[in-house]
Order: C-alpha cells, then structure tokens, then sequence
C-alpha cells in the first residue's frame, strides 16, 4: 500500500509569495495531521483533522497559515503571504492511534 | 500536561556497540500510549513501535528492544549490536491526554561509525 504522499518535495519561493502544500493520506485513515520541524523548535503540530474536520489548529502559528481537507483523500496547507522565518520541513501525517508520515516538503523562502 | 524528556541530544558510538536511547515522560492520564520514531539522514519518520501502558513487558524486534518502566515514567530503546544503519534522530512521543495529539521529545541524534 502506498504510504502518505506529499507534494511537492521541494518548494522554493520569493518572500510574499503564495505556497500551497498538498497531502494524500494513507486510503482508511480518520485522522489528518499537519506538522513542521525545524531546528529550532523541533517537530510542532499545527493542525489535525478527524473526518475531514479540523479538531485542534492551535498550533497554527497565525492567520497567514490555513489548511484545508475537502475530502478523505486529500488536504492542503496554505501560506499566504509567505516569509523567510517559514522556512522548515513540513510533514503530513495520517493515522488513527499511530501515525504515520509522509516525506515532507522542504520549503525555502528567499 | 504531557511532557517527553530526551536528556541525551547526541550519543556516538562505534558499530556492533550496545546503545540504549532514553526517555523519560509526564502524563496525568492512568492509560496511554508511548512512541518511538526513527528520522534517518534522508528526513522522513518511520514508526517504530506503539506501547501501551497497561502492557509493561519489554518489546524486543531483531537487534531492537524497548524497556517501559511504569515507575520511572520511562520507556528506554535499546539497539544491541549497532550498524551503520542506524545513525538517525530518534525521538519518543505521548499523546496529549484524551486528544490525537502527539507530544514529542527533542529527539536524540544516533551516530555510528564504522
């Protein structure tokens, strides 16, 4: 079976620009979670859903960052504008009891 | 609230070494889970192994085994005969209570050198 999938892998783009980061979650999973790490504050959770709906999204550091899950199979990170202190590694996660995780997409913000 | 501790931020060993990771955690609830995950040089997360509290027993799988300590709040991975392999950040993690939501270690960092 395929694990999560997230596109793209690699992001690089210009300060005030838009990015959209998209993640397929693992086919039977209730629970979506949305995850960024960086050195300096480690692994973070901003969002989670369960059936498609957001349950917690503390952890979404302002309102520059939305998420998005129109369905089962696909959810999306938003930020927009984009500045240089986003960049980091953002992961996706699905599960229900044990998560498991995508590859992650870079982002660098010039 | 939930806490993970991971007091060791890098431990380098050299192969076929025994090395234990530790974690030491904080949860008000009775009944919980315990994580462990891998992060290679590559970057991904790789699960590793889902405990539960009720279940003291040591895990053991292959060259990898896990000691959970109830009393001490630990839950201890082992490596036994190190390889190469193995050099990644491993981190543990507990769900904050009564949610999903995964509270993770800072993560220890693995070398083994040949």
């Amino acid at each position: 079976d395929a694990g999560v999938i997230q596109s793209p892998r690699h992001e690089v783009t210009e300060m005030g620009q838009e990015v959209t980061l998209r993640c397929k979650p693992i086919s039977g999973h209730d629970y979506l979670f949305w995850y960024r790490q960086t050195m300096m504050r480690g692994l973070e959770l901003l969002i989670y859903f369960n059936n498609n709906v957001p349950i917690d999204d503390s952890g979404m550091p302002e309102d520059r960052f939305s998420a998005k899950m129109p369905n089962a199979s696909f959810s999306t990170l938003k930020i927009q504008p984009s500045e240089p202190r986003d960049s980091a590694v953002y992961f996706c996660a699905s599960g229900g009891g044990t998560q498991y995780f995508g590859p992650g997409t870079r982002l660098t913000v010039l | 609230a939930q806490k993970v501790t991971q007091a060791q931020t890098e431990i380098s060993v050299v192969e076929k070494e025994d090395v234990t990771l530790d974690c030491v955690y904080e949860t008000r609830d009775t009944t919980y889970y315990l994580f462990w995950y891998k992060q290679p040089p590559s970057g991904e997360l790789v699960f590793l192994i889902r405990r539960n509290s009720f279940d003291e027993q040591n895990e053991i799988s292959g060259r990898y085994s896990w000691n959970f300590q109830k009393s001490t709040s630990s839950f201890n991975f082992t490596i036994t005969a190190s390889q190469v392999v193995d050099s990644a950040v491993y981190f543990c993690a507990l769900p904050q209570g009564g949610s999903e939501k995964l509270v993770f270690g800072k993560g220890t960092k693995l070398t083994v050198n040949p």
